[in-house]
């Protein structure tokens, strides 16, 4: 089944204790983006990716590091987390960019005490 | 800056009813337009993408236009089903940026 998948789903955890969420696709896809949710905030794009070893920031990445070593996995990575980084995060896809449907995963719930 | 918006932020309607959701966006300069559905709790779902040359696009009882010059889209749901009750969501990809911005959704109940 195509689909992209994160772990964990749920994640409670404490402050400065470094995470990753990590975020894997099978579709061959060449676009991958991660984005927080925040109630009346909306969806806001942490940091994409247009293919291996090419990354750049989205409007909130303050916090928050990337990798893209291979082309199937995009995993987020929260070096000293914070409670203003308690959010609902998402991982998306693309095949390219631009033309093509976005496929999300469904989701890492990740608290900081 | 593009800026999304969808209006109204929540709606409620009886069973059987066509409804109309908005998108407002700032710039016109896109890539394209694309609605999701996201249910409590899971991810989003795409159910129409619009390309910027495009005026709508059609699944089933969806109907999605675009108007880059005014900045607007709809989402047309037709004979609307309890099951159609989720949040709503458009994003926009500006051209010459690879970032989609979204709106903050209109969260929809269709009552039995």
């Amino acid at each position: 089944e195509a689909q992209v998948t994160q772990n964990p789903r749920y994640l409670i955890t404490v402050t400065g204790k470094k995470l990753t969420v990590t975020c894997s696709q099978n579709m061959n896809h060449e676009y991958m983006s991660w984005y927080r949710q925040d109630p009346g905030l909306g969806l806001r794009q942490i940091y994409y990716s247009m293919n291996v070893e090419v990354t750049d920031k989205g409007d909130v990445p303050e916090g928050y590091k990337v990798s893209r070593k291979e082309k199937r996995n995009f995993p987020l990575i929260l070096e000293s987390p914070s409670p203003n980084q308690t959010s609902l995060y998402f991982c998306a896809s693309s095949l390219g960019y631009g033309a093509n449907v976005l496929t999300f995963g469904a989701g890492s719930r990740l608290t900081v005490l | 800056k593009q800026e999304v918006t969808q209006i109204p932020a929540a709606l409620s309607v009886p069973e059987g009813e066509n409804l109309v959701l908005n998108c407002s966006f700032t710039d016109s300069a896109i890539y394209n337009l694309q609605w999701f559905r996201q249910d409590p709790g899971k991810g989003l779902t795409s159910l129409l993408l619009i390309q910027s040359s495009q005026r709508e696009q059609t699944s089933g009882r969806l109907n999605a236009s675009l108007d880059k010059s005014s900045g607007r889209s709809t989402l047309y749901i037709a004979a609307s089903q309890p099951g159609d009750s989720a949040t709503y969501l458009c994003a926009v990809l500006t051209s010459g940026t690879y970032k989609y911005i979204f709106g903050t959704g209109t969260r929809l109940k269709v009552l039995a």
